[in-house]
């Protein structure tokens, strides 16, 4: 099974800054890896698929890079809904899939 | 608009069964593998289990193979998971997801929950 390890837990940052989220796999995935957004309460949103494309009605504030087993989530220019679990999910190998614990994005 | 609408979901004690549901509108069923993902209470994201359009590709976590079954019926736009010998860490908020033609999940219902306790 291909464990996801996502980095830091927890980010703070202020509104307006760049926020950078980390993703790794025990092993390739080469670009099959998904980022999705979680509010409290709320179900998890699709943010990108294909390592960098964004979804329908995703912000270009939004993007996702790298491939294999290093991957990165940005988020350019914080605004207030950003704030939230962030989760990867690989889907190259399945089954399983699997995702990361997730990192949670809290205002500074 | 494509709305996934999960039921089936309550209180059961450990050893008991119980049938989750998933009825599917806004898009061609039986042209996308669907899938269960849960959430533990305050925990991440755990993918249970994934059928494909035509039930001819399924698969399991190791977590509940043996015990969870997915099917789907395409002619009603469902998808169930039957869930027996349920244990305590089987406690958790269960999503329908829609995959896209990869298995990633475009769209989410909003859960149903199951709690299993004594």
């Amino acid at each position: 099974e291909i464990v996801m390890t996502q980095s830091p837990a927890t980010l703070s940052v202020s509104p307006g800054e760049r926020a950078t989220l980390s993703c790794r796999a025990s092993q390739s995935v080469s670009s099959n890896l998904a980022w999705y957004q979680q509010k409290p309460g709320q179900a998890p949103r699709l943010l990108i698929y294909g390592a960098s494309t964004r979804a329908t009605g995703i912000p270009a504030r939004f993007s996702g890079s790298g491939s294999g087993t290093e991957f990165t989530l940005t988020i350019s220019s914080l605004q207030s809904e950003d704030f939230a679990v962030y989760y990867c999910q690989q889907y190259n190998n399945w089954p399983p899939s699997t995702f990361g614990q997730g990192t949670k994005l809290e205002i500074k | 608009e494509v709305q996934l609408v999960e039921s089936g979901g309550g209180l059961v004690q450990p050893g008991r069964s119980l049938r989750l549901s998933c009825a599917a509108s806004g898009f061609t069923f039986d042209d996308y593998a669907m899938h269960w993902v849960r959430q533990a209470p305050g925990k991440g994201l755990e993918w249970v289990s994934g059928i494909s359009w035509n039930s001819g590709s399924i698969g399991y976590a190791d977590s509940v193979k043996g015990r969870f079954t997915i099917s789907r019926d395409n002619a009603k736009n469902s998808l169930y998971l039957q869930m027996n010998s349920l244990r305590a860490e089987d406690t958790a908020l269960y999503y329908c997801a829609k995959a896209a033609m990869a298995y990633y999940f475009d769209y989410w219902g909003q859960g149903t929950l199951v709690t299993v306790s004594s």
